[in-house]
């Protein structure tokens, strides 16, 4: 396994952008989660799939983030019209089974 | 609402000694716990779980034990080595592992 790969790494935006991140996670990994983490927080559910379907959404998400899994592989994660209170740290992990999660090494976003 | 809480912020051990990190849940539904740890600057890396059938599960090291009665669970860590020093979450879900709620994380320092 390579691990779970996240790009950009960092990003950093003016208010009002919008941006977009990557997610490859494990092969065959038919399980795939989103997070957000802020400082002194421990992980916050954002959305999760299961193959291409997108089976649970936080109700916290509000309608300017949408996430993409179109081929039950890789995954993106939109924030459109960006807030300075989405800067923080989004993180993405797969897995196969229900009692594990792997995790990837995160995106770093700053809205400025 | 905090349905997963790791109350101590903190916690320091000598090398050798052993490491104990709490966790509560709120949620009778949870079946599956896991924990992480995470180094700065690093996602979350998945360290032991533990399904609501089973009170213990031990890993090397690592030994998770699960009081479902109390909402409890606990990470020991035996013989703590400074490597270990890093922020340790607790997480949970249901049986269907859509959705995982993290605790607020302990930082452990394991001194030489």
């Amino acid at each position: 396994d390579t691990g779970v790969s996240q790009d950009p790494r960092h990003k950093i935006t003016k208010r009002g952008q919008n941006v977009t991140f990557r997610c490859d996670p494990i092969s065959e990994h038919n399980r795939l989660y989103w997070y957000r983490q802020t400082l002194g927080q421990g992980p916050e559910f954002l959305t999760y799939f299961q193959n291409e379907a997108q089976l649970e959404k936080s109700r916290l998400l509000s309608d300017r983030f949408s996430a993409e899994r179109p081929k039950g592989s890789f995954s993106t994660l939109e924030i459109q019209r960006t807030e300075q209170g989405d800067s923080a740290m989004y993180l993405c992990a797969s897995s196969r089974h229900v009692n594990t999660q792997y995790f990837g090494p995160g995106t770093r976003l700053t809205v400025l | 609402d905090q349905q997963v809480k790791q109350n101590s912020p903190s916690l320091s051990v000598q090398e050798g000694r052993i490491s104990i990190l709490n966790c509560d849940y709120t949620n009778s539904m949870f079946d599956y716990f896991l924990w992480y740890k995470k180094y700065p600057a690093e996602g979350p890396t998945f360290l032991i779980s533990i399904s609501s059938i089973k009170d213990k599960n031990e890993d090397g090291r690592f030994t998770v034990f699960l009081n479902k009665s109390a909402k409890h669970l606990s990470l020991h860590i035996v013989p703590s080595q400074p490597g270990d020093s890093a922020v340790y979450f607790c997480a949970a879900s249901s049986n269907t592992g859509n959705q995982f709620y993290f605790g607020t994380g302990t930082s452990l320092t394991v001194i030489p």
